[in-house]
Parts: structure tokens; sequence; C-alpha cells
């Protein structure tokens, strides 16, 4: 069965301590890997789009990262602002995206 | 991106009752989705909703509980019909461009059944 799993479920960082979410999956076909980032009482907001492993893609303090099983969410000197649940999400077939439990992610100043 | 209004944003209501959300986005769409995030859950599809003909859904989702509209390619509405305190969820409108894109999302509509 097609899953997808992430951990940890909650993270607490101090401000600049950098760490990874890890995103793994088991889907046949993917047709792309998803991470968004989801503030209380928000719709999930998009961040990366990775389609094939070896891929990368960054954006101010994070970098997503891709191979065969599994996908990281690297958070470099993260800050207070920073704190969020992130998703991610495959996709296998045209209304087919499944989402895993996220990580809620804390920031300490 | 496109931008996504839902509407209401909130709400709370009676058991039995039905409440009707609107999703209206600011420019043509294929795709357009309809999630349930439970609380302190991840998101489930319920359904596509197509355009000029009838919702795909997903199982353990069906039209009577659930009646999609979307009578063109901006704007699209989900009814929760007959509502108990268990329908309690935010319900998020999604929109994509091509089967192999991005999805973005409403702020959602967080729903309490009393």
């Amino acid at each position: 069965e097609d899953q997808v799993t992430q951990s940890p479920e909650a993270l607490r960082l101090q401000e600049g301590e950098s760490s990874s979410l890890n995103c793994s999956y088991t889907v046949s076909g993917l047709r792309g890997l998803f991470w968004y980032r989801q503030d209380p009482g928000k719709g999930p907001e998009f961040l990366f789009t990775l389609y094939s492993a070896g891929e990368e893609k960054e954006k101010e303090r994070l970098k997503a990262t891709l191979t065969k099983k599994e996908s990281f969410l690297h958070i470099t000197a993260p800050k207070p602002e920073d704190s969020a649940t992130y998703l991610c999400a495959v996709r296998r077939d045209i209304n087919d995206m499944r989402f895993g439990a996220g990580t809620r992610l804390t920031v300490k100043p | 991106s496109a931008v996504i209004s839902q509407k209401p944003s909130r709400d709370i209501c009676q058991r039995g009752t039905s409440l009707t959300i609107q999703c209206q986005v600011d420019s043509q769409v294929t795709m357009m989705f309809w999630y349930r995030q439970q609380p302190g859950q991840s998101l489930t599809l319920i359904a596509t909703a197509n355009q000029g003909s009838e919702a795909t859904y997903e199982s353990g989702f069906v039209i009577d509980k659930f009646p999609i509209s979307r009578p063109n390619l901006t704007f699209s509405t989900l009814t929760v019909s007959n509502m108990s305190p268990e329908d309690s969820s935010i319900y998020l409108c999604s929109v994509a461009g091509q089967m192999n894109t991005e999805a973005f999302f409403g702020q959602g509509t967080r729903l309490t059944v009393v």
C-alpha cells in the first residue's frame, strides 16, 4: 500500500540550530513530491516540488532533497518565524495526492 | 500561483443542518479539489470537482453527504450535509494547473458542529 511517513512528529530547536525533517514514501509511479508549510488556522503554503532522485531545491533557509525512497527538508540556522507544521505530499496520479501527517517544528529564540 | 478565496473562514453549526463552503479562484484552473483535515491529522482528499459534470469522490465520501458543484473554471462549492460533531474539521479547497504540478490551497474553513 502506498504510504507517506514523516518524522519526527514534532521537533523543537533553538534559534540557529540546524536540523532536517524526513519524508519517506512507498509509491509506485511517483509524479512529484511536494513540501508545504502550514501555520495554525491557515491552509498549506507551497514550498517545493521535486520530481527525480538527486534533485535539490532551495529557498532562504530551507533546502529540499530527494532520493528514490525519501526526501529531506533541511533547515539551516532557523528563526522563530520558521515555526510551523511542514507537510510532505506525493502525487501518483491526477487526483491521487497523498499527504504525510506532518512535522510540527518549534524554534525557540 | 493562484489566489484562492474560501468562504466562510469559520462557522459553528447545529447538528442536522448543512453548510455550503465557497471557493473562488482568481484565474481559470483545470483541477479543483476538496480536502478535509481533522484535528491533529493530515489532509484527506474528499473529491475532485469536475467542471460541468459530477464530482469524483474518494473512498469513504459520498455525494449525498458532500455534494459539490463546479459551474465554471474559477468557482466551486462543497456542502456538508446533515452535520454531526464528527464533521468538525477544517475543509480546504485546492487547485492545480496540470496533473504533475503543485497544488495551491485556500485558507480553509474551520467547521465546528455542536
